[in-house]
Protein backbone atom coordinates (compact mmCIF):
# COMPACT_ATOMS: atom_id res chain seq x y z
CA UNK A 1 0.00 0.00 0.00
CA UNK A 2 0.72 3.51 -0.16
CA UNK A 3 1.53 3.83 3.44
CA UNK A 4 2.04 2.10 6.95
CA UNK A 5 -2.04 0.74 7.75
CA UNK A 6 -2.97 0.21 11.20
CA UNK A 7 -6.24 -0.70 12.24
CA UNK A 8 -8.47 -0.62 14.93
CA UNK A 9 -7.58 3.18 14.99
CA UNK A 10 -9.82 3.39 17.90
CA UNK A 11 -10.45 0.66 20.81
CA UNK A 12 -12.27 0.63 23.99
CA UNK A 13 -11.98 -1.98 25.62
CA UNK A 14 -12.54 -3.38 29.71
CA UNK A 15 -9.94 -4.52 31.99
CA UNK A 16 -8.91 -7.82 31.85
CA UNK A 17 -9.59 -8.31 27.92
CA UNK A 18 -7.04 -8.95 25.27
CA UNK A 19 -7.06 -6.85 22.73
CA UNK A 20 -5.20 -7.11 19.07
CA UNK A 21 -3.69 -4.54 17.12
CA UNK A 22 -3.01 -4.99 13.14
CA UNK A 23 -0.03 -3.26 11.16
CA UNK A 24 0.35 -3.38 7.15
CA UNK A 25 3.43 -2.10 6.29
CA UNK A 26 4.73 -0.27 3.29
CA UNK A 27 5.22 -2.93 0.40
CA UNK A 28 8.55 -4.51 0.45
CA UNK A 29 9.59 -2.73 3.63
CA UNK A 30 11.64 -5.75 5.67
CA UNK A 31 11.99 -4.05 8.98
CA UNK A 32 8.73 -2.85 10.98
CA UNK A 33 8.81 -1.30 14.30
CA UNK A 34 5.98 -1.11 17.24
CA UNK A 35 6.25 1.94 19.42
CA UNK A 36 4.44 3.02 22.37
CA UNK A 37 2.79 6.43 22.87
CA UNK A 38 1.15 7.55 26.05
CA UNK A 39 1.01 11.21 26.94
CA UNK A 40 3.96 13.01 27.79
CA UNK A 41 6.06 10.11 27.49
CA UNK A 42 7.27 10.36 24.21
CA UNK A 43 7.83 7.37 21.65
CA UNK A 44 8.61 3.94 23.78
CA UNK A 45 10.33 1.06 21.47
CA UNK A 46 8.44 -2.21 22.02
CA UNK A 47 9.59 -4.81 19.10
CA UNK A 48 11.84 -5.05 15.91
CA UNK A 49 10.90 -7.34 13.43
CA UNK A 50 13.41 -8.09 10.07
CA UNK A 51 11.14 -10.36 8.11
CA UNK A 52 9.22 -12.64 10.33
CA UNK A 53 11.86 -12.96 13.39
CA UNK A 54 12.09 -10.39 16.05
CA UNK A 55 15.65 -9.96 17.17
CA UNK A 56 14.89 -7.03 19.42
CA UNK A 57 11.65 -7.85 21.52
CA UNK A 58 13.57 -6.24 25.11
CA UNK A 59 11.03 -3.40 25.02
CA UNK A 60 7.84 -4.94 25.48
CA UNK A 61 6.44 -3.88 28.63
CA UNK A 62 5.61 -7.47 30.23
CA UNK A 63 4.66 -10.97 29.56
CA UNK A 64 1.29 -9.73 28.35
CA UNK A 65 2.38 -8.40 25.38
CA UNK A 66 3.55 -10.51 22.60
CA UNK A 67 3.44 -9.98 18.70
CA UNK A 68 4.03 -11.90 15.38
CA UNK A 69 4.68 -10.96 12.06
CA UNK A 70 3.74 -13.64 9.40
CA UNK A 71 4.89 -13.90 5.32
CA UNK A 72 7.50 -10.55 6.28
CA UNK A 73 4.84 -8.66 6.03
CA UNK A 74 1.09 -7.89 8.44
CA UNK A 75 2.22 -7.59 12.19
CA UNK A 76 -0.24 -8.41 14.96
CA UNK A 77 0.28 -6.89 18.67
CA UNK A 78 -1.73 -8.65 21.57
CA UNK A 79 -2.28 -7.89 24.59
CA UNK A 80 -3.52 -9.95 26.92
CA UNK A 81 -5.57 -8.96 30.36
CA UNK A 82 -5.49 -5.38 29.64
CA UNK A 83 -4.78 -3.02 32.22
CA UNK A 84 -5.76 0.56 32.79
CA UNK A 85 -1.36 1.78 32.42
CA UNK A 86 -1.83 -0.09 28.83
CA UNK A 87 -4.43 2.86 27.42
CA UNK A 88 -1.82 4.50 25.23
CA UNK A 89 -1.75 4.98 21.36
CA UNK A 90 0.78 2.05 19.30
CA UNK A 91 2.38 3.32 16.38
CA UNK A 92 3.32 0.85 13.99
CA UNK A 93 6.56 2.13 11.58
CA UNK A 94 8.51 0.00 8.83
CA UNK A 95 11.75 1.02 6.96
CA UNK A 96 13.45 -0.57 4.11
CA UNK A 97 15.82 -2.14 5.67
CA UNK A 98 17.06 -1.83 9.37
CA UNK A 99 19.95 -0.31 8.59
CA UNK A 100 18.72 2.82 6.97
CA UNK A 101 17.09 3.77 9.77
CA UNK A 102 14.71 6.59 8.47
CA UNK A 103 10.70 5.26 10.09
CA UNK A 104 7.56 5.24 8.08
CA UNK A 105 4.72 5.66 10.56
CA UNK A 106 1.06 4.76 10.51
CA UNK A 107 -1.42 6.69 12.19
CA UNK A 108 -1.29 4.68 15.46
CA UNK A 109 -4.24 2.57 17.12
CA UNK A 110 -5.90 4.34 20.33
CA UNK A 111 -6.29 2.06 23.23
CA UNK A 112 -8.45 2.75 25.87
CA UNK A 113 -8.53 0.49 28.99
CA UNK A 114 -11.54 1.10 31.40
CA UNK B 1 20.86 2.77 27.94
CA UNK B 2 20.52 5.21 24.92
CA UNK B 3 18.88 8.22 26.02
CA UNK B 4 17.33 10.92 24.20
CA UNK B 5 16.88 14.79 26.09
CA UNK B 6 15.02 17.05 24.35
CA UNK B 7 14.84 20.99 25.42
CA UNK B 8 12.04 22.99 26.02
CA UNK B 9 9.48 20.22 26.11
CA UNK B 10 6.99 22.75 25.61
CA UNK B 11 7.60 26.77 23.46
CA UNK B 12 5.19 29.22 22.83
CA UNK B 13 6.47 31.37 20.23
CA UNK B 14 5.65 34.35 17.96
CA UNK B 15 5.17 34.29 14.45
CA UNK B 16 8.15 35.88 13.03
CA UNK B 17 10.52 34.99 16.04
CA UNK B 18 13.59 33.12 15.89
CA UNK B 19 14.01 29.69 18.49
CA UNK B 20 16.27 26.66 18.34
CA UNK B 21 15.11 23.25 19.88
CA UNK B 22 17.98 21.09 21.45
CA UNK B 23 18.60 17.65 21.40
CA UNK B 24 21.29 16.23 23.50
CA UNK B 25 21.68 12.36 23.51
CA UNK B 26 23.67 10.01 25.77
CA UNK B 27 26.14 7.43 23.55
CA UNK B 28 27.96 7.61 20.13
CA UNK B 29 25.48 7.85 17.38
CA UNK B 30 26.45 9.33 14.28
CA UNK B 31 22.88 9.26 12.89
CA UNK B 32 19.81 11.41 14.24
CA UNK B 33 16.17 12.04 12.89
CA UNK B 34 14.02 15.01 13.45
CA UNK B 35 10.23 13.70 12.71
CA UNK B 36 6.81 16.20 12.95
CA UNK B 37 3.47 15.44 14.39
CA UNK B 38 0.66 17.11 14.42
CA UNK B 39 -2.20 16.63 16.74
CA UNK B 40 -4.29 13.27 16.00
CA UNK B 41 -1.60 12.12 13.56
CA UNK B 42 1.29 10.24 12.73
CA UNK B 43 4.76 11.19 12.85
CA UNK B 44 6.46 12.49 9.68
CA UNK B 45 10.17 12.29 8.58
CA UNK B 46 11.90 16.30 8.46
CA UNK B 47 15.59 15.81 8.46
CA UNK B 48 18.01 12.62 8.23
CA UNK B 49 21.38 13.46 9.57
CA UNK B 50 24.14 11.23 8.86
CA UNK B 51 27.15 12.86 9.88
CA UNK B 52 29.20 14.96 12.13
CA UNK B 53 28.68 18.30 10.94
CA UNK B 54 25.64 17.81 8.85
CA UNK B 55 23.28 20.34 8.27
CA UNK B 56 19.81 20.34 6.73
CA UNK B 57 17.61 23.17 5.77
CA UNK B 58 13.72 22.98 4.55
CA UNK B 59 11.79 25.80 4.88
CA UNK B 60 11.89 27.76 7.82
CA UNK B 61 13.52 24.98 9.97
CA UNK B 62 17.25 23.79 9.62
CA UNK B 63 18.47 21.00 11.63
CA UNK B 64 22.46 20.38 12.38
CA UNK B 65 24.41 17.96 13.86
CA UNK B 66 27.60 17.93 16.37
CA UNK B 67 28.23 14.04 17.13
CA UNK B 68 30.81 15.10 19.37
CA UNK B 69 29.44 16.95 21.73
CA UNK B 70 26.40 14.49 21.17
CA UNK B 71 23.82 17.41 20.09
CA UNK B 72 21.46 17.96 17.33
CA UNK B 73 19.58 21.71 16.73
CA UNK B 74 16.29 22.10 15.43
CA UNK B 75 16.95 25.96 13.67
CA UNK B 76 13.11 27.52 13.49
CA UNK B 77 13.50 31.09 11.35
CA UNK B 78 10.57 33.24 11.13
CA UNK B 79 7.89 30.93 12.65
CA UNK B 80 4.72 30.83 11.38
CA UNK B 81 1.55 29.00 12.60
CA UNK B 82 1.70 26.12 10.35
CA UNK B 83 4.74 25.00 12.34
CA UNK B 84 2.51 24.90 15.32
CA UNK B 85 3.24 20.70 16.23
CA UNK B 86 5.49 18.19 18.30
CA UNK B 87 9.06 17.96 16.79
CA UNK B 88 10.84 14.73 18.35
CA UNK B 89 14.25 13.83 17.36
CA UNK B 90 15.52 10.30 17.64
CA UNK B 91 19.02 8.58 17.95
CA UNK B 92 19.89 5.19 16.10
CA UNK B 93 19.69 2.70 18.60
CA UNK B 94 22.18 -0.59 17.75
CA UNK B 95 21.65 -0.21 14.23
CA UNK B 96 18.09 -0.99 13.47
CA UNK B 97 15.55 0.91 15.16
CA UNK B 98 15.18 4.73 16.82
CA UNK B 99 15.20 6.21 20.64
CA UNK B 100 13.48 8.99 20.46
CA UNK B 101 13.27 12.15 22.79
CA UNK B 102 9.80 13.03 24.33
CA UNK B 103 9.41 15.95 21.80
CA UNK B 104 8.82 19.48 21.30
CA UNK B 105 5.12 20.52 21.40
CA UNK B 106 5.73 23.98 19.84
CA UNK B 107 2.90 26.62 19.35
CA UNK B 108 3.64 29.26 17.33
CA UNK B 109 1.37 32.66 18.08
CA UNK B 110 0.13 35.81 16.11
Amino acid sequence: GAGVSQSPSNKVTEKGKDVELRCDPISGHTALYWYRQSLGQGLEFLIYFQGNSAPDKSGLPSDRFSAERTGGSVSTLTIQRTQQEDSAVYLCASSWTALTGELFFGEGSRLTVL
Amino acid sequence: ELKVEQNPLFLSMQEGKNYTIYCNYSTTSDRLYWYRQDPGKSLESLFVLLSNGAVKQEGRLMASLDTKARLSTLHITAAVHDLSATYFCAVDRAGYALNFGKGTSLLVTP
